[in-house]
């Protein structure tokens, strides 16, 4: 079975200013994929950064990265030049490499962005 | 290109009703896949659908189902609601062959008294 954790339930930043969520995971499975979603008061669930297991280059779109550590099942999402639309729940998320379409979520991270 | 869309988006039903929700996946988009957001469970998924054919469920009772049509729309359906099923249910769509990328409609929000 595969588990996502995420411990932090609310985090706030300055605006400007880089912040940076946590995510662990467990699994068996040795190809994978680790996401990471963000849902605005709206409720639209809306894709930040995706990381592909076999892919030791970490992700980054724009002023999001990722740090994934995939011996120790961490995949952590940075925000840098944080912006008030930045505020929202993230929510990160797991799926098998092959096989079904299910994600597995964590908890959710409320992230406030304070001007 | 179009989103995903849900209707209806706000739903008030009473208990022992039954309820159907409507999802229209992106255009060329034939996997539809279905969540239940709760604050006490979070996100759970419900099941997959892919050219009309159940592909893969989540652990919900038979209450719970679902079906595609020939143009990829899909419905999920709640029979005798219960008080714990008020939730969000987001639907995704995806492409065959990139099902890492799943596109969520708005979500249609279900409340049940």
């Amino acid at each position: 079975a595969q588990t996502v954790t995420q411990s932090q339930p609310e985090m706030s930043v300055q605006e400007a200013e880089t912040v940076t969520l946590s995510c662990t995971y467990d699994t068996s499975e040795s190809n994978y994929y680790l996401f990471w979603y963000k849902q605005p008061p709206s409720r639209q669930m809306i894709l930040v950064i995706r990381q592909e297991a076999y892919k030791q280059q970490n992700a980054t779109e724009n002023r999001f990265s990722v740090n994934f550590q995939k011996a120790a099942k961490s995949f952590s999402l940075k925000i840098s030049d944080s912006q008030l639309g930045d505020t929202a729940m993230y929510f990160c998320a797991f799926m098998k490499g092959t096989g079904a379409n299910n994600l597995f979520f964590g908890t959710g991270t409320r992230l406030t962005v304070i001007p | 290109k179009a989103g995903v869309t849900q209707t209806p988006r706000y739903l008030i039903k009473t208990r022992g009703q039954q309820v159907t929700l409507s999802c229209s996946p992106i255009s060329g988009h034939r996997s539809v896949s279905w969540y239940q957001q709760t604050p006490g469970q979070g996100l759970q998924f419900l099941f997959e659908y892919f050219s009309e054919t159940q592909r893969n469920k989540g652990n919900f009772p038979g209450r719970f189902s679902g079906r595609q049509f020939s143009n990829s729309r899909s419905e999920m359906n709640v029979s005798t609601l219960e008080l714990g099923d008020s939730a969000l249910y987001l639907c995704a769509s995806s492409l065959e062959g990139q099902r890492y990328e799943q596109y969520f409609g708005p979500g249609t929000r279900l409340t049940v008294t």
